[in-house]
């Protein structure tokens, strides 16, 4: 059991343009989704962390007209990158929280998506 | 404010000798613990958690964490590693007081040798 998925696991794309990406919790619902980043040989930065049918919760830094984030049902979030940039290119990783799991913290993580922007 | 250090960026051990990876937190209150491993290119598997109860936490893979309060630390252990172990390990800290955020360590490389 809980499964998160990623889709797509790997994009490439031209300078100025948008990629969706999809992460999808399997077999559980999960009231919160969190997104991260993470460059190469580095630790995983927090980008924000989205509630099911509410505005996402960006850290510091993150700018939220560019990195859109939405969590349309219990199952599914999605961020987005608007005119993306070379600078943008990384490693997307999602991750879900569990509705039983929320006293308990447990994250459940999807497998990446590497975004390399041309 | 909370942290989590993972001391050794990188460690190299024997096939069949004992691992352990070290990780501190600072966190102002009882934390919830967690021990992740990635290979290359995939997300992350939780190998172990610790929410309370008994101090040492047995995981997957032959994998086990020890809870010392007084030393602030959530080290993780194997016995005898496997060349299938090598990946990158992640300490993390999970605090319910600020969104259910997770605080990450920069990780342990872990090199397994023949």
């Amino acid at each position: 059991g809980a499964v998160v998925s990623q889709h797509p696991s790997r994009v490439i794309c031209k300078s100025g343009t948008s990629v969706k990406i999809e992460c999808r919790s399997l077999d559980f619902q999960a009231t919160t989704m969190f997104w991260y980043r993470q460059f190469p040989k580095q630790s995983l930065m927090l980008m924000a962390t989205s509630n099911e049918g509410s505005k996402a919760t960006y850290e510091q830094g993150v700018e939220k007209d560019k990195f859109l984030i939405n969590h349309a049902s219990l199952t599914l979030s999605t961020l987005t990158v608007t005119s993306a940039h070379p600078e943008d290119s990384s490693f997307y990783i999602c991750s879900a929280q569990e509705v039983r799991d929320t006293y308990t913290d447990t994250q459940y993580f999807g497998p990446g998506t590497r975004l390399t922007v041309l | 404010a909370q942290s989590v250090t993972q001391p050794d960026i990188h460690i190299t051990v024997s096939e069949g000798a004992s691992l352990e990876l070290r990780c501190n937190y600072s966190y102002g209150a009882t934390p919830y613990l967690f021990w992740y491993v990635q290979s290359p290119g995939q997300g992350l598997q939780l190998l172990l958690k610790y929410f309370s109860g008994d101090t040492l936490v047995q995981g997957i893979k032959g994998f086990e964490a020890e809870f010392k309060r007084s030393q602030s630390s959530f080290n993780l252990r194997k016995p005898s590693v496997h060349w299938s172990d090598a990946a990158e390990y992640f300490c993390a800290v999970g605090a319910t007081n600020t969104g259910n955020q997770f605080y990450f360590g920069t990780g342990t490389s872990l090199t397994v040798i023949p």
